[in-house]
């Protein structure tokens, strides 16, 4: 299956600053990608989804000058925490589907990040 | 609406069989998926259902029925390593995106 990557795996931070997530995908190349934020023991939330190229499209609630998202090539896309707050503690996955997907049946998921603001 | 309902837990010996429900309120999806998550980890896809029926991998199965708005996934000869938590997901029509139930979380004991 296909691979993908994220760094950091794991950050922990200070109150009022700013993270980078990147995600790559590591054999094909990715026209959409979507950002997750997974609380404990809760389920994958949907943040935005992330187009190569055009603006991310954010779902209802997520505020797009707090979650930066950056999917400037067909491999890298990044999701940019601004001014952290404990809050924003959480565990957070990127995905995406390739260019051949079409209405295919699997997304593939990173390792995800996890996320600790002090 | 739009909203997937997943049981929380159950606790299972290995060599059982525990069946996972999914209930879905929403129109216009392609199909209903599964995935597995280990604690901690990223979800990893298990099986896909685009039709009615029943969709056989290995140890598991899943099912799909449309009209009752239903689905479960199956898992037999239970082992240790299957201990995670299981989500049942939909991908909507218009934007493919991947929408996931509450999750279900096997435990399986000795």
């Amino acid at each position: 299956g296909a691979v993908v990557s994220q760094h950091p795996s794991r950050v922990i931070c200070k109150s009022g600053t700013s993270v980078k997530i990147e995600c790559r995908s590591l054999d094909f190349q990715a026209t959409t990608m979507f950002w997750y934020r997974q609380f404990p023991k809760q389920s994958l939330m949907l943040m935005a989804t992330s187009n190569e190229g055009s603006k991310a499209t954010y779902e209802q609630g997520v505020e797009k000058d707090k979650f930066l998202i950056n999917h400037a090539s067909l491999t890298l896309s990044t999701l940019t925490v601004t001014s952290a707050h404990p809050e924003d503690s959480s565990f957070y996955i990127c995905s995406f589907r390739d260019r051949c997907g079409g209405w295919g049946e699997t997304q593939y998921f990173g390792p995800g990040t996890r996320l600790l603001v002090l | 609406g739009q909203s997937l309902e997943q049981p929380s837990e159950v606790t299972a010996v290995e060599g059982a069989i525990v069946q996972i429900n999914c209930t879905y309120q929403t129109s216009g999806f392609y199909g209903l998926s599964w995935y597995q998550q280990h604690d901690g980890g990223a979800p990893t896809f298990l099986s896909y259902n685009a039709l009615d029926g029943l969709e056989e991998t290995g140890r598991f199965s899943s099912f799909l029925s449309r009209s009752d708005s239903y689905g479960y996934l199956l898992l037999q000869e239970l082992q240790m390593k299957d201990s995670a938590s299981y989500f049942c997901a939909v991908k909507y029509y218009g934007n493919n995106r991947l929408a996931f139930g509450k999750g279900n979380q096997v435990v399986v004991i000795p």
